[in-house]
């Protein structure tokens, strides 16, 4: 069955602290995501990576980076927080071009 | 610029009310449109992939449709369990996804 897992379902962090959001695959996929979903909004896309060490920006990558040294692994930093990252973030992963994406159960992090 | 409207923002039906919710897309070099159904505090989960107009897909009460212009997802007889968010998103000419920003379905018992 496949899964993707999110390292917390929710987090409260302090503005400026560093933040880390890792994802885990267990399904080989090259594809890589990371989304915040705020209300209203819909799902906004912040960074990709279709291999590793790959990286390309989505609509919103302003404060955010990404790591991704393994297949299964992606992670997303949020250098120093800010109460406008408050937010619900999700990941997702996808095999080869046109296939659906996989999500997580997703991060709600609240920034102080 | 490429975008994905629904309609309604909510619904709220009883038990056994059949009803639609809509997917209005302009999304330049359409290869398809997902949908996706979200439980409060989860992460989307997928339903199904529509190609070309024409195309439709069912599962359970649930059959999507699609046109050049909209997506539909049809629920017949729905029961309190299949209240969610309901989610589609156009694929764009990069594979891109472009999102709506849903549908929240209440049923009520």
């Amino acid at each position: 069955d496949v899964k993707v897992t999110q390292s917390s379902r929710y987090l409260v962090k302090r503005t400026g602290e560093k933040v880390f959001l890792e994802c885990v695959q267990d399904m080989d996929h090259e594809n890589m995501f990371w989304y915040r979903q705020d209300p209203g909004l819909g799902l906004r896309l912040i960074y990709f990576s279709y291999d590793v060490k790959m990286k390309e920006k989505g609509d919103i990558p302003e404060g955010y980076s990404v790591s991704r040294e393994k297949k299964e692994r992606f992670s997303l930093i949020l250098e120093s927080a800010s109460t406008n990252q408050t937010s619900m973030y999700l990941c997702a992963s996808r095999g080869p071009s046109f296939n659906e994406q996989y999500f997580g159960p997703g991060t709600r992090l609240t920034v102080t | 610029e490429d975008q994905v409207t629904q309609s309604p923002e909510a619904l709220r039906l009883q038990e056994g009310e059949s009803s639609s919710l809509n997917c209005s897309y302009t999304v330049s070099g359409l290869r398809g449109l997902f949908w996706y159904r979200q439980d409060p505090g989860k992460g989307p989960e997928f339903l199904f992939t529509l190609y070309s107009a024409g195309e439709e897909k069912e599962k359970e009460r649930l059959k999507a449709t699609l046109t050049k212009k909209e997506s539909f997802l049809h629920i017949t007889a729905p029961k309190p369990e299949d209240s969610a968010t309901y989610l589609c998103a156009g694929v764009d000419s990069n594979y891109q996804l472009i999102w709506g920003a849903g549908t929240k379905l209440i049923i009520k018992p």
